[in-house]
């Protein structure tokens, strides 16, 4: 089946500093990857759809320039947060609809702890 | 504002207990789906439902798609300590350029 690649699964940053989670499409194309991030015990909070070859589309309090994100081919969607605080500290995981179909493939997550 | 609000928030039964899980929301919804999380991974599907009305079982679980499709219920039978986790529902906008989740519920079945 459909499966999306998220990588890395755990990172450990310095506040100041920037992280990219990149997520790739193993056998199929994705036009549009979805991202959110989780708290503890919360649901998924959908941050932006990115689309391959245009601009990501941001929900709204999500701010565009600290969570840059980056759709440059048909297989690889990356979130880089940028200038990271604790308060960045996060699950994010990403997401792909599969086209024609119902399906959603989900990524397996990124645990990010700023320290 | 939560798009799709579930009910309850929190659930702890003993192990035999049945249990419903409520997901509701005031828009139209062309297919829901309900997914299981457990902690530090990624949400696994459990089923979709796209007709008004439509009820699917899955062994103890039983999914049932409001003939409005705002709404959507999950009802667990005979709940076991393996069915503890947190339980998401989600729907999406008909050409996909939007996907979200449910506020969730967090089931404990004690044994």
């Amino acid at each position: 089946g459909a499966v999306v690649s998220q990588h890395p699964s755990r990172v450990i940053c310095k506040s100041g500093t920037s992280v990219k989670i990149e997520c790739r499409s193993l056998d199929f194309q994705a036009t549009t990857m979805f991202w959110y991030r989780q708290f503890p015990k919360q649901s998924l909070m959908l941050m932006a759809t990115s689309n391959e070859g245009s601009k990501a589309t941001y929900e709204q309090g999500v701010e565009k320039d600290k969570f840059l994100i980056n759709h440059a081919s048909l297989t690889l969607s990356t979130l880089t947060v940028t200038s990271a605080h604790p308060e960045d500290s996060s699950f994010y995981i990403c997401s792909a609809p599969q086209q024609g179909l119902y399906g959603y493939t989900f990524g397996s997550g990124t645990r990010l702890t700023v320290v | 504002t939560q798009l799709l609000e579930q009910s309850p928030q929190f659930l702890s039964i003993q192990e035999g207990e049945n249990l419903t899980v409520y997901c509701n929301s005031s828009s139209v919804f062309s297919s829901l789906q309900w997914y299981r999380q457990e902690p530090g991974e990624g949400p696994v599907l459990l089923v979709t439902v796209v007709t008004g009305g439509e009820v699917k079982k899955l062994k103890r679980l039983t999914f049932q798609f409001g003939d409005a499709r705002k709404d959507s219920s999950l009802h667990i039978t005979a709940a076991q300590p393996g069915d503890t986790g947190l339980y998401l529902c989600a729907a999406g906008a008909n050409n996909f350029n939007k996907f979200y989740f449910g506020s969730g519920t967090k089931l404990n079945v004690k044994p």
